[in-house]
C-alpha cells in the first residue's frame, strides 16, 4: 500500500526566510504523481505544486519549488521569501498514474513570524 | 470560474439523526471525489464518480453512508445514522476527467455530532 509521511508535526520561519518541509512515501510504482496542497485556517484547500515522477527536472511555482529525489522517495517542498500568507497547514499527497485516489500525509501546521 | 461549492458550511446534530452534503463540482469537470478529513489529519477517499457512476467506494460505510450524483453533476452525501465519530470535516473535489488530473477541493462542511 502507497503511504505518505510527514514526520514534522510543526514548523515555525520568520518573515522573509526560507524554509523547507519535508516529505517521503512509500510506492512500488513507477508512473505516478506527487502534490503539494495548503489549507489555510477554516479555508479550503489548494493546490501549491506537483511533481510528474517521469520528470527529472523540479517543479517550480514562484517562491514554491521540490526537491524530487525519486530513489530516496522524498519530496519536499521550499518555501522562499515566507510571508504571512503562508501560514497554513501543508500536505504532502501521491496518486498513482492508473488511479486518481490521492493518498495525503498527515500535514504539518507552518507559522511565520513578523 | 466558480469553485467547488459545498452546503451547509457547518452542520451540528444529534447523533442518530440523518444528514446530509451537497456538492456543486467546477463546470465541466466530470470527475468527482468525496473526502472525509479528521481533526489533524490529511483528508482520505470515501468515493470517487466518473460522471453519474461511483467508480471507487471501498471507503465509504456503506451500513450508514451514502452518496448520488444524478446526471454527473451536483452529488450528495448522506449519512444516516450519524455517530459520535462522524464529527469531521467533508470535503468536495473536482477534476476535468478520467480522474488523473489536478484535484480542486470545496471549503468542505465541517459536521459535529453531539
Amino acid at each position: 500500500a502507497q503511504t505518505v509521511t510527514q514526520s514534522q508535526p510543526e514548523m515555525s520561519v520568520q518573515e522573509a526566510e526560507t524554509v523547507t518541509l519535508s516529505c517521503t512515501y512509500d510506492t512500488s510504482e513507477s508512473d505516478y504523481y506527487l502534490f503539494w496542497y495548503k489549507q489555510p485556517p477554516s479555508r479550503q484547500m489548494i493546490l501549491v505544486i506537483r511533481q510528474e515522477a517521469y520528470k527529472q527536472q523540479n517543479a517550480t511555482e514562484n517562491r514554491f519549488s521540490v526537491n524530487f529525489q525519486k530513489a530516496a522517495k522524498s519530496f519536499s517542498l521550499k518555501i522562499s521569501d515566507s510571508q504571512l500568507g503562508d501560514a497554513a497547514m501543508y500536505f504532502c499527497a501521491y496518486r498513482t498514474g492508473a488511479n486518481s485516489k490521492l493518498t495525503f500525509g498527515k500535514g504539518i501546521t507552518l507559522s511565520v513570524r513578523p | 470560474e466558480a469553485g467547488v461549492v459545498q452546503s451547509p458550511r457547518y452542520k451540528i446534530i444529534e447523533k442518530k439523526q440523518p444528514v446530509a452534503f451537497w456538492c456543486n463540482p467546477i463546470s465541466g469537470h466530470n470527475t468527482l471525489y468525496w473526502y472525509l478529513q479528521n481533526l489533524g489529519q490529511g483528508p482520505e477517499l470515501l468515493i470517487r464518480y466518473e460522471n453519474e457512476e461511483a467508480v471507487d467506494d471501498s471507503q465509504l460505510p456503506k451500513d450508514r453512508f451514502s452518496a448520488e450524483r444524478l446526471k454527473g453533476v451536483d452529488s450528495t452525501l448522506k449519512i444516516q445514522p450519524a455517530e459520535l465519530g462522524d464529527s469531521a470535516v467533508y470535503l468536495c473535489a473536482s477534476s476535468l476527467g478520467q480522474g488523473t488530473d489536478t484535484q480542486y477541493f470545496g471549503p468542505g462542511t465541517r459536521l459535529t455530532v453531539l
